[in-house]
């Protein structure tokens, strides 16, 4: 079973500096199969980066994904107010057949 | 567009079977490189993955609740049906269906569309 670790926990920050997220798999994921989404209180999730490193639909593009093996990040090169929020991570592939991260919360310093 | 809303009770007594109805519009679920997903969320927690179904009636659920879960389509309907047996308090919490992307050799598996979420209490 494949276990998403998502780092740190909670991310203060101000709004125009940058955000680094890490997600970490507990065994080698293909960057195919990994997405990250962001979850705003009393919303569902919405989609930003899949295949690791493609922007969905809309995305404005100070949102970045990269990595590979078991490291990846998620990065917002300067905030927004709309971007405090939580976010997770996701893998497709193994037993669970999906897995979420923990998440990241992303909070106004 | 695609659209997808989740329906069911709200209140649910333990032991009780939680039946969730998702309803979607904008794409049909005969269409290969489809499936769709049911997630859910206990409040203040993470997401957590319990159930997909694919265009060609494969299906797929989570490992530690697969003996509880059922998950069946009706494509002329365009929905999706989700029951879960013997509800216990720790299963409260917003249930989401998701419209799963596939694209790709190999393939990017992700869920692009989600539904509002229905809000399921667990209680006596």
């Amino acid at each position: 079973e494949i276990v998403l670790t998502q780092s740190p926990g909670t991310l203060s920050l101000s709004p125009g500096e940058r955000a680094t997220l890490s997600c970490r798999a507990s065994q080698s994921v293909s960057s195919s199969y990994v997405a990250w989404y962001q979850q705003k209180p009393g919303q569902a999730p919405r989609l930003l980066i899949y295949g690791a490193s493609s922007r969905a639909t809309g995305i404005p593009d100070r949102f970045s994904g990269s990595g590979s093996g078991t490291d990846f990040t998620l990065t917002i090169s300067g905030l927004e107010p709309e971007d405090f929020a939580v976010y997770y991570c996701h893998q497709y592939g193994s037993s669970p057949l999906f897995t979420f991260g923990p998440g990241t919360k992303v909070d106004i310093k | 567009q695609i659209t997808l809303k989740e329906s069911g009770p709200t209140l649910v007594k333990p032991t009780q079977t939680l039946t969730l109805t998702c309803t979607f519009s904008g794409f049909s679920l005969s269409t290969s490189g489809v499936g769709v997903g049911w997630i859910r969320q206990p409040p203040g927690k993470a997401l957590e993955w319990l159930a997909l179904i694919y265009w060609d009636d494969g299906n797929s659920y989570s490992p530690s609740l697969k003996s509880r879960l059922t998950i069946t389509k009706d494509t002329s309907k365009n929905q999706v049906v989700l029951t879960m047996t013997n509800m216990a308090p720790v299963d409260t919490g917003t249930y989401y269906c998701a419209h799963l992307r596939i694209v790709g050799v190999p393939g990017a598996y992700y869920f692009d569309y989600w539904g509002q979420g229905t809000v399921v209490t667990v209680s006596s």
